[in-house]
């Protein structure tokens, strides 16, 4: 199993241009989140997915949407980059309720210029 | 929000030393689980423990938890250079399946 991986890796954008995150998993699981995390704040939780077809906002969700349309795949957008999206993004996935455990991916780095 | 919140902020100790950490909560949980996370990468689960747990080992980990106190601590016992990283506490409510991270505790430990 590759477990939760992410595309890109590294990404420069320019202010107003728009991109998509892919987050990957091959475990079968149900729920999938992105976290943001940037110097001094911890992680920060964009918006999760409890299942295929569903998402829900989370703590920053402002500025990303996203879309759960087949179970192993979670994409977060980025309609029009702003410097404040600058940061390093993270995947991870939980394989239902019941499993505590979050698998996560090794990141995105992205710089807004 | 259950987010935990880890103390201290910054941790340096030489190899060998034992290193601790603590996290606070403010709402009941179900469990709290330990997270480590390298430089640069992603978190990698440690050790989960439950609410009707008090302590729980794993290797040099040890894991206390105090639910009267709303608190947790993580000892890393013989600590190595290995163990030089940032870590994150989440506690979780029962039937909730949103955990949540503070800002961690960063542990360098010296060769």
């Amino acid at each position: 199993n590759a477990g939760v991986t992410q595309t890109p890796k590294f990404r420069v954008l320019k202010t107003g241009q728009s991109m998509t995150l892919l987050c990957a998993q091959d475990m079968n699981h149900e729920y999938m989140y992105w976290y943001r995390q940037d110097p001094g704040m911890g992680l920060r939780l964009i918006h999760y997915s409890v299942g295929e077809g569903t998402t829900a906002k989370g703590e920053v969700p402002d500025g990303y949407n996203v879309s759960r349309l087949k179970k192993q795949n979670f994409l977060l957008g980025l309609e029009s980059a702003a410097p404040s999206q600058t940061s390093v993004y993270f995947c991870a996935s939980i394989a239902d309720g019941g499993k505590e455990t979050q698998y996560f991916g090794p990141g995105t780095r992205l710089l807004v210029l | 929000s259950q987010q935990g919140e880890e103390d201290p902020q910054a941790l340096s100790i030489q190899e060998g030393e034992n290193a601790t950490m603590n996290c606070s909560y403010k709402t009941s949980i179900n469990n709290l689980q330990w997270y480590r996370q390298n430089s640069g990468r992603g978190l990698v689960h440690l050790i989960l423990i439950r609410s009707n747990e008090r302590e729980k080992h794993s290797g040099r980990l040890r894991v206390t938890l105090d639910t009267s106190k709303k608190s947790s601590s993580l000892l890393i016992t013989a600590s190595r250079a290995a163990d030089t990283a940032s870590y994150f506490c989440a506690p979780k409510k029962g039937g909730s399946y949103i955990p949540t991270f503070g800002r961690g505790t960063s542990l360098i430990v010296h060769p």
